[in-house]
């Protein structure tokens, strides 16, 4: 059965650190979404592609992550400086279209210590 | 904005008893609505998603509703099971994105 694959699981950084994300989504889903949750909350968006274009960034703190998903395929998410405030779930989903059914990964778990 | 709440935020039951989840959204202008589970520590797993022209979907054990005039949704849950135990988020899709839900943590008692 396909599935969103996402690496790393778990992430545990020093405060100004870099770290980066990888999300591959399913096979031929154009859609590709990266959410944060943060833990007893629902997942927030932090960005949306279509293709390898940016639909939505708007909740993106801009001046310290950044997202590319270069070949409209696999989708990398950074942090720099990582800030005690950013530990939580980090979640990849995909889906066929927009406003289709949406399919997740497992998440990374980042810590900023 | 749209905003999306869900009740109750926990639920405890004995096995074997049917419940309700609650999902309500303020803009009613929506095109589907997916019901996703979510177990501690991982990503969401997808229960059952409606479309806005349909009233109804169901899937073994789970029957999700959806009323876009009151802006709400149930997900019904026959004969619970332990295994059932999770945090069940609802979505909306607003838009073209999904707008979450809290959840509601589920506990389902032997």
């Amino acid at each position: 059965e396909a599935e969103v694959a996402q690496s790393p699981r778990y992430k545990i950084t020093e405060k100004s650190q870099a770290v980066a994300f990888w999300c591959d989504p399913i096979s031929g889903h154009a859609t590709l979404y990266w959410y944060r949750q943060i833990l007893g909350q629902g997942p927030e968006l932090l960005v949306q592609f279509q293709d390898e274009s940016v639909v939505d960034d708007s909740q993106l703190p801009k001046d310290r992550f950044s997202a590319e998903r270069l070949k409209g395929v696999d989708s990398t998410l950074k942090i720099q400086p990582a800030e005690l405030g950013d530990s939580a779930m980090y979640l990849c989903a995909s889906s066929p279209w927009p406003n289709t059914e949406a399919f997740f990964g497992q998440g990374t778990r980042l810590t900023v210590v | 904005k749209q905003e999306v709440t869900q009740i109750p935020a926990a639920l405890s039951v004995p096995e074997g008893e049917n419940l309700v989840l609650n999902c309500s959204f303020t803009d009613s202008a929506i095109y589907n609505l997916q019901w996703f589970r979510q177990d501690p520590g991982k990503g969401l797993t997808s229960l059952l998603l409606i479309q806005s022209s349909q009233r109804e979907q169901t899937s073994g054990r789970l029957n999700a509703s959806l009323d876009k005039s009151s802006g709400r949704s149930t997900l019904y849950i026959a004969a619970s099971q332990p295994g059932d135990s999770a945090t069940y988020l609802c979505a909306v899709v607003a838009g073209q994105n999904f707008v979450f839900g809290p959840g509601t943590r589920l506990s389902v008692l032997p």
